[in-house]
């Protein structure tokens, strides 16, 4: 199975920073990689989608990079209902797995 | 507007069976390859089972932890996909969601497994 590694698994940050979360896969996945966000007691809610491409009615401060085994979720600046937790997973090949999740706190 | 509602959680024992249904609207159903996910509670995303649009003939793909108890079924004519889960453990008790792809989700129905 392909592992999936995020980092950091937990951060604190201010209204208006900018953050940034890097997934690493265990092999190359070229760009079949999405970000997901997920707010306390709700479903998931898909962000980015082939590493880099923006889901429809998601906010352009957000954004996705990265290709093979190295990836990056970017919120320019962040917001109160930013505070979530946000995992990447992969989809290049079964079985479909996920990141353990990064939480963003508020500082 | 693409929604996805789940249904069918429920308090259920060890070893016994429960069927989750979601039903879709909103878009080409068929055309679409759907899965279902869980979460546990306090953890991360786990994926279950796939399974693909029918242009790819339905086939079906599963999470080891699950392959052999549980199966992923559709109804086209109905737009429903369906998660029969048998020989329930303690360990699948979780909410779990239905997506189109991995783009929408629905919101989740809860599964417990105790007795």
């Amino acid at each position: 199975d392909i592992q999936m590694t995020q980092s950091p698994l937990s951060l604190s940050a201010s209204v208006g920073d900018r953050v940034t979360i890097t997934c690493r896969a265990s092999q190359d996945i070229s760009n079949f990689l999405g970000w997901f966000q997920q707010r306390p007691g709700k479903a998931p809610k898909s962000l980015i989608y082939d590493a880099s491409s923006l889901q429809s009615g998601v906010p352009s401060k957000f954004s996705g990079s990265g290709s093979g085994t190295e990836f990056t979720l970017t919120i320019s600046s962040l917001q109160p209902e930013d505070f979530a937790t946000y995992y990447c997973q992969q989809y290049y090949t079964f079985p479909w797995t996920f990141g353990q999740g990064t939480e963003v706190e508020i500082k | 507007e693409v929604q996805l509602v789940e249904s069918g959680g429920a308090l259920v024992q060890p070893g016994r069976s429960l069927r989750l249904s979601c039903t879709a609207s909103g878009f080409s159903f068929g055309a679409s390859a759907m899965s279902w996910f869980r979460q546990a509670p306090g953890k991360g995303l786990e994926w279950v089972a796939f399974i693909r649009s029918t242009a790819y003939s339905g086939t079906t793909e599963y999470a080891a932890s699950v392959k052999g108890r549980f199966t992923i079924s559709r109804d086209n004519s109905r737009s429903i996909v369906y998660l029969q889960m048998n020989s329930l453990k303690d360990e699948d008790t979780a909410v779990y969601y239905c997506t189109r792809e991995i783009d929408y989700w629905g919101q989740g129905t809860l599964v417990t497994v105790s007795s």
